[in-house]
């Protein structure tokens, strides 16, 4: 399969753990982004990188959040001190250019 | 703020009718709008896309619409089949950029046999 990848596809956490996902993106695009999506809406941008570089993120996103794309390949989204309002799925997109492609997403339940 | 809003939210026509989805965004910067398919338990699919300086695309049964000055675009499925039953997603690309995509909350198209 030569789509976008993530890991894992779901993720049961308690409240106040720490959590990783991993994306890998199609394999020649540079731009690489992070979604959240809630039950009944659409995705909500998070975060953008193009190579390496981390070149926007949303205000929506808390200091609990971070995100880093090491060698210009996969990244990963981590998320400290869960909460229950950080249920969703996680999605992330790559693109060469303009279209972006999603990955599956990571369904994440804080109990 | 940035917007991008959807109507309807549920549409439900028999197949081999056309449907149509409505969407406005507020940044007049906006220049890519794609649109996105979503089955249950799936993720996003990119079916189409529009850039600012075309006013329509096609691509078989399905085309999508472009009225800058009013901010407008639509998507419109013809000759539907119960296949494109699914949650359809519009966005716009804000600030005149390609990367930060700004979605609707998604029209949920049901097309019954």
């Amino acid at each position: 399969d030569t789509g976008v990848s993530q890991d894992p596809r779901h993720k049961i956490t308690k409240r106040g753990q720490n959590v990783t996902f991993r994306c890998d993106p199609i394999s020649e695009h540079n731009r690489l982004y992070w979604y959240r999506q809630t039950l009944g809406q659409g995705p909500e941008f998070l975060t953008y990188f193009q190579n390496e570089a981390q070149l926007e993120k949303s205000r929506l996103l808390s200091d609990r959040f971070s995100a880093e794309r090491p060698k210009g390949s996969f990244s990963t989204l981590e998320i400290q001190r869960t909460e229950q309002g950080d249920s969703a799925m996680y999605l992330c997109a790559s693109s060469f250019e303009v279209e972006q492609f999603f990955g599956p997403g990571t369904r994440l339940t804080v109990l | 703020g940035e917007n991008v809003e959807q109507h309807p939210s549920t549409l439900s026509v028999q197949e081999g009718d056309s449907a149509v989805i409505k969407c406005t965004y507020s940044d007049s910067a906006s220049n890519y709008f794609p649109w996105y398919k979503q089955e249950l338990g799936k993720r996003p699919q990119l079916i189409i896309d529009i850039r600012s300086n075309v006013g329509e695309k096609k691509d078989q049964r399905i085309a999508v619409t472009l009225n800058k000055t009013a901010k407008h675009f639509s998507l419109h499925i013809t000759e539907t089949q119960p296949e494109d039953s699914a949650v359809y997603f519009c966005a716009a690309c804000i600030s005149g950029g390609y990367n930060k995509l700004i979605f609707g909350a998604g029209t949920r198209l049901a097309v019954h046999p």
